[in-house]
């Protein structure tokens, strides 16, 4: 199986602060890497598919990048609705696995 | 957006077989890669397998041997079975659409979600 590791596991920010999550893939994945928001008690929701296209209707503060083994999501101004936990997932190989998730809360 | 709400029992005994279903709404069953993944409390998400075409399923080796995936395209429904459930089974279980193309090997991600359903093993 792929192991996807994210870092950091959790983070706190303000509102209008840059983020950056890194997500590594134990082998390269090409660009197959999607990205996933989840808020608490929510069905995650898809912002970025292949590395770097934006999901129909994602705000473009949302931004992914990266390829082969290691992959980065940013949020290049944090809005309130996005204290969350976010997921990265390959979409490569089977079986389909997803890191352990970042949590982004208020500082 | 796809609408869809799945059902079953939400406390299953231990040794016994957990059972939910999926309709499907506003996508077919033989179009996309209909997918079953779960988070247990305080978790992250694991693929537990698909279905593709109506037929074809993948599911993940380790629960590949008390899953099934299956469809029933004349009732739009999409259902998962996982025998023998232990306490480590205890989940929200969500069905979901992949959307992939298998002629070009290319992933566009898991772009729907239903709301997921909580499911407890205990006696």
């Amino acid at each position: 199986d792929i192991q996807m590791t994210q870092s950091p596991s959790s983070l706190s920010a303000s509102v209008g602060d840059r983020v950056t999550i890194t997500c590594r893939a134990s082998q390269s994945i090409n660009i197959f890497l999607n990205w996933y928001q989840q808020e608490p008690g929510k069905a995650p929701k898809l912002l970025i598919y292949a590395a770097s296209s934006l999901q129909a209707g994602v705000p473009s503060r949302f931004s992914g990048s990266g390829s082969g083994t290691d992959f980065t999501l940013t949020i290049s101004s944090l809005q309130p609705e996005d204290f969350a936990t976010y997921y990265c997932q390959q979409g490569h190989s089977y079986p389909l696995t997803f890191g352990g998730g970042t949590k982004v809360d208020i500082k | 957006q796809v609408q869809q709400q799945e059902s079953g029992p939400r406390l299953v005994k231990p040794s016994e077989t957990l059972s939910l279903t999926c309709p499907v709404s506003g996508g077919s069953l033989r179009t996309y890669y209909w997918t079953w993944i779960r988070q247990p409390p305080g978790k992250g998400l694991e693929w537990i397998g698909h279905i593709y075409d109506g037929v074809t399923t993948n599911y993940n080796p380790s629960l590949k041997s008390r899953v099934t995936i299956s469809a029933d395209t004349s009732k739009n429904q999409l259902s998962l079975k996982v025998s023998s459930v232990t306490a480590a089974d205890t989940a929200v279980y969500y069905c979901a659409r992949r959307l992939y193309d298998s002629d070009n090997y290319y992933d566009y991600g898991i772009d729907v979600w239903v709301q997921g359903t909580t499911v407890t093993v205990s006696s």
